[in-house]
């Protein structure tokens, strides 16, 4: 069973244009959410986070939206710009009080993102 | 700073052969993990360590071993490789108390032919 989905495999948007990717997951365990950002060849880098205490977090270009009650986040990236065409992962986790609280991330399927010149 | 290392960057089995993936870090790190990519299902936990000596199960745990003798290293044991196993391995570590922001390796590329 999936527990955290991006029903979206890919996305293509303008340049300058608001890029919003989204995720949803279905473990109201879960009280911790991330994004991750993917190029070719690379590993997956951090980009953003935000704890399930807050609905919005920003950082600069990005911003995180919580919706506990839909269980739903989304990533805005306002203004796209062509080197934010990567792979985006949602991953989510929750502290598991075994072995000294260590926890699980779960990662969705990934949001191809496409920015055109 | 050289940040968290994987090797190799390929490798080509054959059904039944055994390896060892490596991983080091070098950011004095509690927690270190390996996930495998496949296409479209994303990235998958095949096993954890919160520190040296302690390891876990994550979800796809079958097939591989891992150990944890010192705080820098996480090899990843393929003990009879079989082709379901050809996969992108990623080795990630961070600060327990720093949450689910993994610093990743840059991957293996492994085939089992």
């Amino acid at each position: 069973d999936q527990q955290v989905k991006q029903n979206s495999p890919s996305l293509s948007v303008q340049e300058g244009r608001i890029s919003i990717l989204n995720c949803d997951y279905t473990n109201s365990m879960f009280d911790y959410f991330l994004w991750y950002k993917k190029y070719p060849a690379e590993g997956p880098t951090f980009l953003i986070s935000i704890s399930s205490i807050k609905d919005k977090n920003e950082d600069g270009r990005f911003t995180v939206f919580l919706n506990k009650s839909a269980k739903h986040l989304s990533l805005h990236i306002v203004p796209s710009q062509p080197g934010d065409s990567a792979v985006y992962f949602c991953a989510a986790s929750y502290s598991r009080l075994t072995q000294g609280g260590s926890e699980k991330l779960v990662f969705g399927k990934g949001t191809k993102l496409t920015v055109n010149p | 700073n050289a940040g968290v290392t994987q090797t190799p960057k390929f490798q080509v089995l054959k059904t039944g052969q055994s390896m060892t993936l490596q991983c080091a870090q070098d950011m004095n790190h509690e927690y270190m993990s390996w996930y495998r990519q496949d296409p479209g299902m994303g990235l998958r936990l095949i096993h954890y360590s919160v520190g040296a000596g302690i390891t876990d199960q994550g979800e796809v745990p079958n097939g591989y071993n891992v150990s944890r003798s010192t705080t820098e290293d996480f090899p990843l044991r393929l003990l009879s490789a079989a082709p379901s196993q050809t996969s992108v391995y990623f080795c990630a570590s961070s600060f327990r108390v720093r949450r689910g922001k993994l610093f990743f390796g840059s991957g293996t590329q492994l085939s089992v032919l």
